[in-house]
């Protein structure tokens, strides 16, 4: 059974850090590209970022780019979102993704965790 | 960047309906566009992938269409399961963009 499990959420300051962790299971981690997807409160779906499956290739939404950075860790089936020069628009539920193919290129998103949510707030 | 744009924002159906959602490109894509559900307090769900293939496991009453920059989610006989919210999301290039989506509610 595929699972994925964020943590790293919660109350921060604007400018403050937090990194985000996805926890996976149920399938081979370095086989496919994953994502980051976030929802603010009420709002539609954004996509953030995207590494592919070895992390040689990453993508950023251009309101992240500079600030957010996806790594991964396939020795430890683990995804990661550091979250720097954090701002109220950044409050969101953070969810984890996994796309359809090992390559960061023409991706959808197969399986979610359940989501962190990551407020910013002073 | 490739715009996604939903129709309608809500849309009141009863139980049995057949319901139709729209979703425009602002560019082509060929055929790559998914369609997911959203219920409340939860994650997203994969529905259908390269606008017309159904995710394994999700109900033959949801079906997709389409190409280019028009494509539609049908749902033939809405069941109380499928009051939800639901999205398009483009995938032919980044940045990856989804449409505000579509709130199906009981009517």
């Amino acid at each position: 059974e595929v699972q994925l499990l964020e943590s790293g959420g919660g109350l921060e300051q604007p400018g403050g850090s937090l990194r985000l962790s996805c926890a996976v299971s149920g399938f081979t981690f370095s086989s496919y590209a994953m994502s980051w997807v976030r929802q603010a409160p009420g709002k539609g779906l954004e996509w953030v970022s995207t590494i592919s499956g070895n992390g040689d290739t990453t993508y950023y939404a251009d309101s992240v780019r500079g600030r957010f950075t996806v790594s991964r860790d396939n020795s430890k089936n683990t995804l990661y979102l550091q979250m720097n020069s954090l701002g109220a628009e950044d409050t969101a539920t953070y969810y984890c993704a996994k796309d359809i193919r090992v390559t960061a290129s023409e991706i959808y998103f197969e399986y979610w965790g359940q989501g962190t949510l990551v407020t910013v707030s002073s | 960047d490739i715009q996604m744009t939903q129709s309608p924002s809500t849309l009141s159906a009863s139980v049995g309906d057949r319901v139709t959602i729209t979703c425009r490109a602002s560019q082509s894509l060929t055929s790559g566009l998914a369609w997911y559900q959203q219920k409340p307090g939860k994650a997203p769900n994969l529905l259908i992938y390269w606008a017309s293939t159904l995710q394994s496991g999700v109900p033959s009453r949801f079906s997709g269409s389409g190409s280019a920059t028009e494509f539609s989610l049908t749902i033939s006989g809405l069941q109380p399961d499928d009051f939800a919210t639901y999205y398009c999301q483009q995938y032919k290039s980044y940045p990856v963009t989804f449409g505000q989506g579509t709130k199906v509610e009981i009517k």
